[in-house]
């Protein structure tokens, strides 16, 4: 059964303390890897997308990675405003359209 | 450029009621979806539209339904509303070409009493 983990549920960091958020996954035939940043009260916002293993993609304090049965999403230096709820997502194995959802890692990040 | 748009934002029903919640995007896309998001859950799938004229069911259609207005334009409707429907909906839409980068609108919370 295709499946998407996501850990910690939650992470509580102080500005300018690094980690790593993980996301594991369980798909046949992997088509991509999407990560998302989601604000309270706000729509999931797109930040990347990979594609195949050894991948990486930077932006700003984020890099996302890619193994072949996990991604983590690198967080260098936060700050308050990186405080977000971060999913990630895999294209289900036998559709173009649907994506199988991790439940989130919320993060918190104190000034 | 608006993006993806929903109404309303907030709704708050009766069992047994019924309502449409409105979802248009304004980027051209083919590919419109319907989600619903729980605490502690991933957003699932409850219809899709991968193109105009078409509709499918995803992972938790039971209790909705859908329609693909236009290009533009996919909305979704309760029926009779159940307490187990309590969420917040969102829409998205992509390209359609492959399983491509969703854009989503602000969302509709819905509480059912």
């Amino acid at each position: 059964e295709d499946q998407v983990t996501q850990s910690p549920e939650a992470l509580r960091l102080q500005e300018g303390e690094s980690s790593s958020l993980n996301c594991s996954y369980t798909v046949s035939g992997l088509r991509g890897l999407f990560w998302y940043r989601q604000d309270p009260g706000k729509g999931p916002e797109f930040l990347f997308t990979l594609y195949s293993a050894g991948e990486e993609k930077e932006k700003e304090r984020l890099k996302a990675t890619l193994t072949k049965k996990e991604s983590f999403l690198h967080i260098t230096a936060p700050k308050p405003e990186d405080s977000a709820t971060y999913l990630c997502a895999v294209p289900h194995g036998g559709s173009n359209y649907q994506l199988i959802w991790g439940a989130g890692t919320k993060l918190i990040i104190k000034p | 450029n608006a993006g993806v748009t929903q109404t309303p934002k907030f709704q708050v029903l009766k069992t047994g009621q019924s309502m449409t919640l409105q979802c248009a995007q304004d980027m051209n896309h083919n590919s419109m979806y319907w989600y619903r998001q729980d605490p502690g859950m991933g957003l699932r799938l409850i219809y899709y539209s991968a193109s105009e004229g078409t509709t499918d069911k995803g992972e938790v259609p039971n209790g909705y339904n859908v329609s693909r207005l236009n290009k533009r334009e996919f909305s979704l409707r309760l029926e009779s509303a159940a307490p187990s429907q309590t969420s917040v909906y969102f829409c998205a839409s992509t390209t359609g070409t492959e399983a491509d980068t969703q854009y989503f609108g602000p969302g509709t919370r819905l509480t059912v009493l």
